[in-house]
């Protein structure tokens, strides 16, 4: 399996634009999560789906951020209108099932630099 | 709250041995990870602990103690590309997320 694909690597972007994010899981894992990182903040859950549904959104900083998973193969996080606060990395991350043990291990993908100017 | 609480930095020589902390509260704990994250990488899976004692995996070993909250992991014959972020994570009875800690930023010097 090649793993979390998350794609762009790299964005950068002026303030008050649109950013896409986008996340293919590993194939058979029923979670996503996704999550930004920063230096002061850490690592941060923004949101997770569990079988394509979003189970607890909590963490989205504001309305600002929303998330889709319409199929087991594809996630996106979009930011719109963008500030340069929003400057992180963004990790996609997904787990086979939360049945306990080991199947709680979350595998991550590459991440998303994004840089708002 | 679930705090994770870990070292912010710490250095080593090459060659050395060198022992990263964890505490948490022990409050519906239903096991820990540690990853490794290089600078600009991914974090990756390193160990899993849920039983008290040790988890050993060639030069990384993981320990863990339930009833006071504590976790260690223990890199033995420290290597330059050890140099990384060390990720202590927990998963709490009732929850499908993991929480994680800020991070141990490791540097190992010639």
């Amino acid at each position: 399996d090649a793993g979390v694909i998350q794609s762009p690597r790299h964005e950068v972007t002026e303030m008050g634009q649109e950013v896409t994010l986008r996340c293919k899981p590993i194939s058979g894992h029923d979670y996503l999560f996704w999550y930004r990182q920063t230096m002061m903040r850490g690592l941060e859950l923004l949101i997770y789906f569990n079988n394509n549904v979003p189970i607890d959104d909590s963490g989205m900083p504001e309305d600002r951020f929303s998330a889709k998973m319409p199929n087991a193969s594809f996630s996106t996080l979009k930011i719109q209108p963008s500030e340069p606060r929003d400057s992180a990395v963004y990790f996609c991350a997904t787990n086979p099932g939360t049945s306990g043990g080991m199947l709680d291990t979350q595998y991550f993908g590459p991440g998303t630099r994004l840089t708002v100017l | 709250g679930q705090n994770i609480d870990q070292p912010t930095e710490m250095t080593a020589t090459e060659g050395a041995i060198v022992q990263i902390n964890c505490t948490y509260q022990t409050s519906g704990f239903n096991g820990l990870f540690w990853y490794q994250q290089h600078a600009g990488e991914a974090p990756t899976f390193l160990s899993y602990n849920v039983l008290d004692g040790l988890e050993e995996k060639g030069r990384f070993s993981s320990f863990l103690s339930r009833s006071k909250g504590y976790s260690y992991l223990l890199l033995k014959e420290l290597q330059m590309k050890d140099s990384a972020s060390y990720l202590c994570a927990v998963r709490f009875s009732g929850y499908s997320t993991l929480t994680f800690g800020k991070g141990t930023m490791l540097l190992v010097s010639p």
